[in-house]
Order: structure tokens, then C-alpha cells, then sequence
């Protein structure tokens, strides 16, 4: 693994199917983030991470979960899909202590169609 | 965070010097300003920062003006593969930030062939 990785790149879920969006990282960043894109409205922010044990909501947390049990792994849960949920999901990282540049990494991206 | 403005979509030669703007007007002292750009499909990958001072890497270059209220990214030798949308952001740099960036929605950089 070299960076991001998210698992699955692309899925079809009927409503109302629970569904876990991966992400895992091996840069050691302690900070971690989940966003969606929709045509139209850029990147929001859904929920954030500071630390593993610690996370906190962004823009558009409803309907959303995370967790952060450990450094490397973040993942997403959707507890009951819905259609406004169909969007290309962003995991992305980066370190927030020593030199820090304020730089992210962002994962490849996870397309989640909700029918 | 301050609020950005930029031009939604720009062409330029290929070869040639992509300069594309941004306005900050409500940009604070302590706000540092960030561009990201996103090919189509993947996911967005950091160019330059900077407070107020110019700044150069090997992708970009970064003009903010000395009141700090407009900045230009500048691509020195456009080529096609520049063609993407381009974010530029400002917030404060803090190392115990964790709210990550807000990405608004870009100019839709086209390089002509």
C-alpha cells in the first residue's frame, strides 16, 4: 500500500442497505477526512478525525457515521442508504504536527450509486 | 475560513503561461492560501501554498498581491495534462486544525492544443 486506498472504487446499493466505504493510509498521518462531491457543489466535508479515538462532524454529517480505532484506518458507514447519498466519496489524510504544510492526500475516490 | 472567488472556467494555449486568479477580500493575517487541483475522476492533489510571500515549487508558481486580497497560480508551460479544476483556499494554518479545507468550486482550467 503507498498512500491512500479506497475500497470499494465503485458500488450500486439498493435504499436502505447498510454500506461501509473503506479508506486505509500508511503515511502515518494523524489526521484523516471523508468528503463527497456532487456535480455542481464541489467537495464537502462529512466528518473528520484528529486522532485515532477522536472524530468530529464537517459540513454534511447527517446520515453518516466513522470511526477511528487506529492510526491507519478510517472508514465510512452509511447506516441506511439513500438516494441523495449517490456521489464520488473523497477519503483523504495528513500529518498535523512537526512541518507541517497543511498539505492532504486524498484517496482515489469510492462512486457509491444509491438506487 | 475566508470566502474565495474564482473565474468558474478559463482556456489556455498549450506552451503557453496559465495565470488563473482568486479573490480573498476577507482574508485575515493568519490565513494561508492553498491550491489543489483535481483531474478529472481522480482525487485532488496539492500545488502551492502560501501567506504572503511569492512562492515557487516545481509545478506552479504563487503571486499574492502585498494586501493579500487577490493571489494568481501561475503555470509557467501549460500542457494538456494541466487541464483540470483548480481550488483555491485560504484558512489558518494551525497544526491542531482538524476541520480539513473547504473546497468551493473551482475554475475549470482547458488547455487548447
Amino acid at each position: 500500500i503507498a498512500g491512500i486506498t479506497q475500497a470499494p472504487t465503485s458500488q450500486i446499493l439498493a435504499a436502505g442497505r447498510r454500506m461501509t466505504l473503506r479508506c486505509t493510509q500508511d503515511m502515518r498521518h494523524n489526521a484523516m477526512y471523508w468528503y463527497r462531491q456532487d456535480l455542481g457543489l464541489g467537495l464537502r466535508l462529512i466528518h473528520y478525525s484528529n486522532t485515532a479515538g477522536t472524530t468530529g462532524k464537517g459540513e454534511v454529517p447527517d446520515g453518516y457515521s466513522v470511526s477511528r480505532a487506529n492510526t491507519d484506518d478510517f472508514p465510512l458507514t452509511l447506516a441506511s442508504a439513500v438516494p441523495s447519498q449517490t456521489s464520488v466519496y473523497f477519503c483523504a489524510s495528513r500529518l498535523l504536527a512537526g512541518v507541517n504544510t497543511g498539505e492532504l492526500f486524498f484517496g482515489e475516490g469510492s462512486r457509491l450509486t444509491v438506487l | 475560513d475566508a470566502k474565495t472567488t474564482q473565474p468558474p472556467s478559463m482556456d489556455c494555449a498549450e506552451g503557453r503561461a496559465a495565470n488563473l486568479p482568486c479573490n480573498h477580500s476577507t482574508i485575515s493575517g493568519n490565513e494561508y492560501v492553498y491550491w489543489y487541483r483535481q483531474i478529472h475522476s481522480q482525487g485532488p492533489q496539492y500545488i502551492i501554498h502560501g501567506l504572503k510571500n511569492n512562492e515557487t515549487n516545481e509545478m506552479a508558481s504563487l503571486i499574492i498581491t502585498e494586501d493579500r486580497k487577490s493571489s494568481t497560480l501561475i503555470l509557467p508551460h501549460a500542457t494538456l495534462r494541466d487541464t483540470a479544476v483548480y481550488y483555491c483556499i485560504v484558512r489558518v494554518y494551525s497544526g491542531g486544525g482538524a476541520d480539513g479545507l473547504t473546497f468551493g468550486k473551482g475554475t475549470h482550467l482547458i488547455i487548447q492544443p
